[in-house]
């Protein structure tokens, strides 16, 4: 069984750093991407950054690119999502999700993520 | 990037009702590289629907997705007690990949 267990809650300060884990089993962890997804509460889902773990090569949304970074630990089967310095306006659940990829004419197409992990909420507050 | 707009914004239903979920792209999505989640409150989306109109392992018949371009639709044939919930979707055909802002499905 697929399953992706996040880190458990946080609570932070401004300026403080943070890095939140995410350990994939269940199948091949560096056969398949893993993306980083923020909904702000009450709010909708903003995608953030991927990460190939095979190789750890990134790729992130313009909007989140230099406020957090995304990578992995292959030999254990976990990516992270981590801040140097928080805002309050981080204040979030982040799911980490596994890529689908689906292939047309004989190209994988990335983007589909067929499972979630559970959420790690993120308080930021002073 | 590209916007995806949902409509409407909720939709206030009875079991056994049809439901037509609208997203709206700002421009066209190559390739129909489009993808329908289901989210319940306090739960983890679920895929549903990608490549617009092919569904996940396990979804039920009743759920079905169309479109090209810039207009795509989710529809669900018969409302189950267990199909309210919020809906989004999500284009994943130029980077960075974008999500609509929802619909949320309700019972009337």
């Amino acid at each position: 069984e697929v399953q992706l267990v996040q880190s458990g809650a946080e609570v932070k300060k401004p300026g403080e750093s943070l890095r939140i884990s995410c350990k994939g089993s269940g199948y091949s962890f560096t056969n398949y991407w893993i993306s980083w997804v923020r909904q702000m509460p009450g709010k909708g889902l903003e995608w953030m950054g991927r990460i190939d773990p095979s190789d750890s090569y990134t790729s992130y949304n313009p909007s989140f690119q230099g406020h957090v970074t995304i990578s992995t630990d292959k030999s254990i089967s976990t990516a992270y999502l981590q801040w140097s310095s928080l805002k309050a306006s981080d204040t979030a659940v982040y799911y980490c999700a596994k890529h689908y990829p689906t292939m047309i004419f004989g190209v994988f197409i990335q983007g589909v993520l067929d499972y979630w992990g559970q959420g790690t909420l993120v308080t930021v507050s002073s | 990037e590209i916007v995806l707009t949902q409509s409407p914004g909720t939709l206030a239903l009875s079991p056994g009702e049809r439901a037509t979920l609208s997203c709206r792209a700002s421009q066209s999505v190559s390739g129909r590289y489009l993808v329908w989640y289901q989210q319940k409150p306090g739960q983890t989306p679920r895929l549903l629907i990608y490549g617009a109109s092919s569904r996940a392992t396990g979804i039920p018949d009743r759920f079905s997705g169309s479109g090209s371009g810039t207009d795509f639709t989710l529809t669900i044939s018969r409302l189950e007690p267990e199909d309210f919930a919020v809906y989004y979707c999500q284009q994943y055909g130029s980077s960075p990949w974008t999500f609509g802002q929802g619909t949320k499905v309700e019972i009337k």
